[in-house]
């Protein structure tokens, strides 16, 4: 059974840092695109970015509002995805989703999504 | 970055309606879209992607169409569990974004 697994989420200070971390199970997790999604109280959600597969050497792509201040990683040997986010906004107060995106006869979708991870960012 | 616009944002309907949502596109995308089901307190679910194409177990009540900038959601016999949230979602053009969303409410 694929399973994603957020953890991390915490109440920090506008500022600091934090580490969310998505342990991966139930498939080859080093085969697959990851991506993070947030979603703010009560709003829609955002893509955050993507970290492709080893195949495609682990490259990444990022929103236009979170580039310079979050960075995505991965190790495939922990079968862990990683959103190391830095310099924390109000605004970055969002339930954080890990979710596995798949290739499908010339279209992508996301498959699998975890439970998300509540960041609250607070004076 | 391309802009992913909804249209009604929130709209009213019964059991068995026919709804149809819109997703604009601020420049041609191809076929580049997906629409999501988001029930309360729920992640997202993948209903269509790449425009038009039904993922495997998902009703036949619910299809897709258009390309390039303008493309729509169409759920025939609207039933109880349809009363939720419905997101575009463009890939494969970075950065990809989500629609703000259409909340389907029960009338």
């Amino acid at each position: 059974e694929v399973q994603l697994v957020e953890s991390g989420g915490d109440l920090v200070q506008p500022g600091q840092s934090l580490r969310l971390t998505c342990t991966a199970s139930g498939f080859t997790f080093s085969d697959h695109y990851m991506d993070w999604v947030r979603q703010a109280p009560g709003k829609g959600l955002e893509w955050l970015g993507r970290i492709r597969n080893i195949a495609d050497r682990h490259t990444t792509e990022y929103a236009t509002s979170v580039k310079g201040r979050f960075t995505i990683s991965r190790d495939d040997s922990k079968n862990s995805l990683y959103l190391q986010m830095n310099s924390l906004k109000i605004e970055d107060t969002a339930v954080y989703y890990c979710t596995r995106g798949r290739w499908n006869a010339g279209g992508w979708y996301y498959d699998y999504w975890g439970q998300g991870s509540l960041v609250t960012v607070s004076s | 970055d391309i802009q992913l616009t909804q249209s009604p944002s929130f709209l009213s309907a019964s059991v068995g309606d026919r709804v149809t949502i819109t997703c604009r596109a601020s420049q041609g995308i191809s076929r580049y879209l997906a629409w999501y089901r988001q029930k309360p307190g729920k992640a997202p679910e993948v209903l269509i992607y790449t425009a038009s194409t039904l993922q495997s177990g998902v009703p036949s009540r619910f299809s897709g169409s258009g390309s390039g900038t303008e493309f729509t959601l169409t759920i025939t016999n609207l039933q109880p569990e349809d009363f939720a949230t419905y997101y575009c979602h463009l890939f494969n053009i970075y950065p990809l974004t989500f629609g703000g969303g259409t909340k389907v409410e029960i009338k």
